[in-house]
C-alpha cells in the first residue's frame, strides 16, 4: 500500500506569491494533518481536517488555509507568502480524529526568495 | 498550556555504545507521549508511543522508552547504537482530547564509529 503522498517535494517561490501544497492520505485513512516545520525545529500544528471539515486549527495566519476533498486528499494554501514561511511542510494522515496513529509523507521543502 | 522539553539538543556516541535521549512534557491533563525519528531530507517516521499499560515501551529499531508520571518524562533509550541511527530524534505529546501532535526541538543523534 502506497503511504502517505505529498507533492511538489521542492518548491521555490517569491514573497508575495501564492502556493498550494497537496497530501494524499493513506487508502482508508480519514483524517489529515499539516505541520510546518521550520529549520532546526520540531514540526508545528497547522490544520487538522476530518471528513472533510476542519478539526483544529493551529496558532499561525489567516494567509494559511486548507481544504479536504471528497477522496480524502487535502490542499494547503498560503497567501502572500513571506521569508519566514520558508520551511518543510509536512502531512499526517491518520485513521480517526485523534492523531495516535500518524503517519507522515516526506513532506514539501518550500523556499521564499 | 502544554509543553514538550528536549533536553539535549545535540547527543554524539560512539558505536555500539548506549545512549539516552530526554524529554520531558508538562501538561494540565494526562497524554499521549510519542517518539519520531527524522532521517535527512525525509518525514517523520514513529518509533514507538505510550497510550496506557505498562510504562515500558518497545518501539522499533531496538528503541524503548519509559513513562514516568511522577518525574513527567519519557525518555528513549537504546542498549547499542548503529551508524545508521544517525537521525534527529523528536519527541512528542497530544494531550487527551486533542487532536494535535504538540513536538520538542529535536535531538540530533550522531554515531560515531
Amino acid at each position: 500500500d502506497a503511504g502517505v503522498t505529498q507533492s511538489p517535494t521542492h518548491l521555490i517561490k517569491t514573497r508575495g506569491q501564492h502556493v498550494t501544497l497537496r497530501c494524499s492520505p493513506i487508502s482508508g485513512h480519514k483524517s489529515v494533518s499539516w505541520y510546518q516545520q521550520v529549520l532546526g525545529q520540531g514540526p508545528q500544528f497547522i490544520f487538522q481536517y476530518y471528513e472533510k471539515e476542519e478539526r483544529g486549527r493551529g496558532n499561525f495566519p489567516d494567509r494559511f488555509s486548507a481544504r479536504q476533498f471528497p477522496n480524502y486528499s487535502s490542499e494547503l494554501n498560503v497567501n502572500a507568502l513571506l521569508l519566514g514561511d520558508s520551511a518543510l511542510y509536512l502531512c499526517a494522515s491518520s485513521p480517526r480524529t485523534e492523531n495516535t496513529e500518524a503517519f507522515f509523507g516526506q513532506g514539501t521543502r518550500l523556499t521564499v526568495v | 498550556a502544554q509543553s514538550v522539553t528536549q533536553l539535549d539538543s545535540q547527543v554524539p556516541v560512539f558505536e555500539e555504545a548506549p545512549v539516552e535521549l530526554r524529554c520531558n512534557y508538562s501538561s494540565s491533563v494526562s497524554v499521549y507521549l510519542f517518539w519520531y525519528v527524522q532521517y535527512p531530507n525525509q518525514g517523520l517516521q514513529l518509533l514507538l508511543k505510550y497510550l496506557s499499560g505498562s510504562t515500558l515501551v518497545k518501539g522499533i529499531n531496538g528503541f524503548e522508552a519509559e513513562f514516568n508520571k511522577s518525574q513527567t518524562s519519557f525518555h528513549l533509550r537504546k542498549p547499542s547504537v548503529h551508524i545508521s541511527d544517525t537521525a534527529e530524534y523528536f519527541c512528542a505529546v497530544i494531550q487527551t482530547g486533542a487532536n494535535n501532535l504538540f513536538f520538542g526541538t529535536g535531538t540530533r543523534l550522531t554515531v560515531i564509529p
